[in-house]
């Protein structure tokens, strides 16, 4: 079964509009830790925003949210007022495990949502 | 603060020829990944290294690939030879594991190998 299942190939959204990617999870862990990078067509990974299987609040930073809902398995990315320059590739990511146990720093990624940002 | 460097950013060769793609990640991070990404697919982590040590190779395919981390610091990633398949972008990663942090790994450009 896949770990981390993303559904959307590609999405569009227009400037300055909210939108939402999907990211749904399978473990049975009950320590994880969920993640979400953007990929430009540069090709770098670039870190956007983390949620923790215990914290109790869902993750902000800047114009980026994390609506986690743990017991639906899912941790949707939402980005406000879009801009041009989101226009990027969006990956979710999961580790499972504790951190301190060594083996808890393997990231498994879904396949990815192109996002397209038009004006 | 200098990030993860990778060379080359592009390399392309004919099968059967060897290949090497190297990595400096960010000072003082103590672990090193080295992932693999298909065109349309997400990284899959190839190794792991934990100072000089190969804490995580299981999905190393190591009839044709190897690694290595002398020293605790660059890294060098091998594939010899290569074949039509392993053309694809070959990411590094580097994270500092201060253990109670969620651990962010911080990626570098990548290579983009094309194999011929």
């Amino acid at each position: 079964a896949q770990k981390i299942t993303q559904t959307q190939p590609g999405m569009f959204v227009q400037e300055k509009e909210a939108v939402t990617l999907d990211c749904t999870y399978d473990t049975s862990d009950q320590s994880y830790g969920l993640f979400w990078y953007k990929q430009p067509s540069s090709g770098e990974m670039i870190f956007l925003i983390y949620q923790g299987s215990y914290d109790e609040q869902n993750a902000t930073e800047g114009r980026y949210s994390l609506n986690f809902q743990k017991a639906r398995k899912s941790a949707n990315l939402v980005i406000s007022a879009s801009q041009l320059g989101d226009s990027a590739m969006y990956f979710c990511a999961m580790r499972e495990g504790r951190i301190l146990t060594g083996g808890g720093n393997k990231l498994t990624f879904g396949t990815g949502t192109q996002l397209k940002v038009e004006l | 603060e200098a990030g993860v460097v990778q060379s080359p950013r592009y390399k392309i060769i004919e099968k059967k020829q060897p290949v090497a793609f190297w990595c400096n990640p960010i000072s003082g991070h103590n672990t090193l990944y080295w992932y693999l990404q298909n065109l349309g697919q997400g990284p899959e982590l190839l190794i792991r290294y934990e100072n000089e040590e190969a804490v995580d190779d299981s999905q190393l395919p190591k009839d044709r690939f190897s690694a290595e981390r002398l020293k605790g610091v660059d890294s060098t990633l091998k594939i010899q030879p290569a074949e039509l398949g392993d053309s694809a972008v070959y990411l590094c990663a580097s994270s500092l594991d201060a253990g109670g942090s969620f651990n962010e790994q911080f990626f570098g450009p990548g290579t983009r190998l094309t194999v011929l």
